[in-house]
């Protein structure tokens, strides 16, 4: 069984770019959860996605958007980079929304 | 709204002795999840446990053990005998009441086991 996989692992961006973030899910699950995780913080919920459509999303602004794709694969697109949005972004995909959610190994973006 | 609270930041034990990670939390639900996530310096979040609320025995897994007490609003983990792949920082997590049921995390708690 694969667990959830994240690409790419690093990333380096300058203020005003945009940025596309990829995961994938475990086998078997069609939920996933993006996360933003500032240094010594704890995560911080973006959005959900569930069966392609979006189910929650966090206190973040419109540049944060997302898709689902029909094998539950997900994107995290980032408009207009600032430079806090440098943190470290995490997936999370899980069988069903509520139930127990599994990690990836994140991405770390630094905005300069 | 919900809330965790895990007011140590950072511990450090020496290698074989037994820790204790505190996590207190806040929420209006009657029924709900809670749980606990290691992160290592790699930067995944690995799940350890979820516990339902109604059920309030004590889980043992290994050298891992959780302490939950409704009465309290606590859920606390326990080492044992630490090792040095014990160091991470530790996470208790809440779901929303939202149908998202996004985790709320705590602040963490960095554990440093000193060989």
């Amino acid at each position: 069984e694969t667990g959830v996989t994240q690409s790419p692992t690093h990333l380096i961006k300058t203020r005003g770019q945009q940025v596309t973030l990829r995961c994938s899910s475990q086998s078997g699950h069609n939920t996933v959860s993006w996360y933003q995780q500032a240094l010594g913080q704890g995560p911080q919920f973006i959005f959900q996605y569930y069966r392609e459509e979006e189910n929650g999303r966090g206190n973040f602004p419109p540049r944060f958007s997302g898709l689902q794709f029909p094998n539950y694969s997900s994107e995290l697109n980032v408009n207009a980079l600032e430079l806090d949005d440098s943190a470290l972004y995490l997936c999370a995909s899980s069988w069903y929304r509520g139930e127990t959610q599994y990690f990836g190994p994140g991405t770390r973006l630094l905005v300069l | 709204a919900q809330k965790v609270t895990q007011a140590q930041t950072e511990i450090s034990v020496v290698e074989k002795e037994d820790v204790t990670l505190d996590c207190v939390y806040e929420t209006r639900d009657t029924t709900y999840y809670l749980f606990w996530y290691k992160q290592p310096p790699s930067g995944e979040l690995v799940f350890l446990i979820r516990r339902n609320s109604f059920d309030e025995q004590n889980e043992i897994s290994g050298r891992y053990s959780w302490n939950f007490q409704k009465s309290t609003s606590s859920f606390n983990f326990t080492i044992t005998a630490s090792q040095v792949v014990d160091s991470a920082v530790y996470f208790c997590a809440l779901p929303s009441l939202t149908g998202a049921n996004n985790l709320f995390f705590g602040t963490g708690t960095r554990l440093t086991v000193i060989p």
